[in-house]
């Protein structure tokens, strides 16, 4: 079954850095577009970029260019998110979510990771 | 990209049918057949509900459906039921190959 699992709970300083990373299991890693999606305490979700896990092309949100970048790693079948200098509105839950190469949807999303930014 | 627009929230009886709208321009809605739908329940991941505006994923209750018209996309929940009562959100392709979200509905079941 599809599976996508996420690293665990991160506590940063202002400024700092954090990466996150998403292991797949269950499928074709290198078949399925990846992508980052963050949700903040008690607010919406808000689209970060994706990753073509093939080639490793990205594309981002403008709000974060610059300031995410996401890799992966084909031999686990992991794709990372790093953001940097954080700052306490990115404070949020972090998901990965899989994007089919034939359908323009997210069908399979990760359990999440708390990112708080926090002095 | 500036979120797509969705009411607050929406309430209706068990058995009752409630739709929640999702405008945005042509530049993501109105242009592309590309809007899914997702469940969220309280501390959980997002579940997809509708893909490509009117698509039910496998599993999904057919009492969820889909619908678009000009720059307005629909969710229409018929049949309400406690266990629908959560947070929905419709998200859109854009024109700059981009995904934009929208500001997300909150279901209450009375």
């Amino acid at each position: 079954q599809v599976q996508l699992v996420q690293s665990g709970a991160e506590v940063k300083k202002p400024g700092a850095s954090v990466k996150v990373s998403c292991k797949a299991s269950g499928y074709t890693f290198t078949s399925y577009y990846m992508h980052w999606v963050r949700q903040a305490p008690g607010q919406g979700l808000e689209w970060m970029g994706i990753i073509n896990p093939s080639g490793g092309s990205t594309s981002y949100a403008q709000k974060f260019q610059g300031r995410v970048t996401m890799t992966r790693d084909t031999s686990t079948s992991t794709v990372y998110m790093e953001l940097s200098s954080l700052r306490s509105e990115d404070t949020a839950v972090y998901y990965c979510a899989r994007e089919p190469t034939t359908v323009t949807t997210l069908d399979y999303w990760g359990q999440g990771t708390l990112v708080t930014v926090s002095s | 990209q500036s979120a797509l627009t969705q009411p607050a929230s929406v309430s209706g009886s068990p058995g009752q049918s409630i739709t929640i709208s999702c405008t945005g321009t042509s530049s993501d809605v109105g242009g592309y057949n590309y809007v899914s739908w997702y469940q969220q329940h309280p501390g959980k991941a997002p579940k997809l509900m509708i893909y490509e505006v009117s698509n039910r994923p496998s599993g999904v209750s057919n009492r969820f459906s889909g619908s678009k018209s000009g720059n307005t996309a629909s969710l229409t929940i018929s049949g309400l039921q406690a266990e629908d009562e959560a947070d929905y959100y419709c998200s859109s392709y854009t024109s700059s190959s981009t995904r934009v979200f929208g500001t997300g509905t909150k279901v209450t079941v009375l």
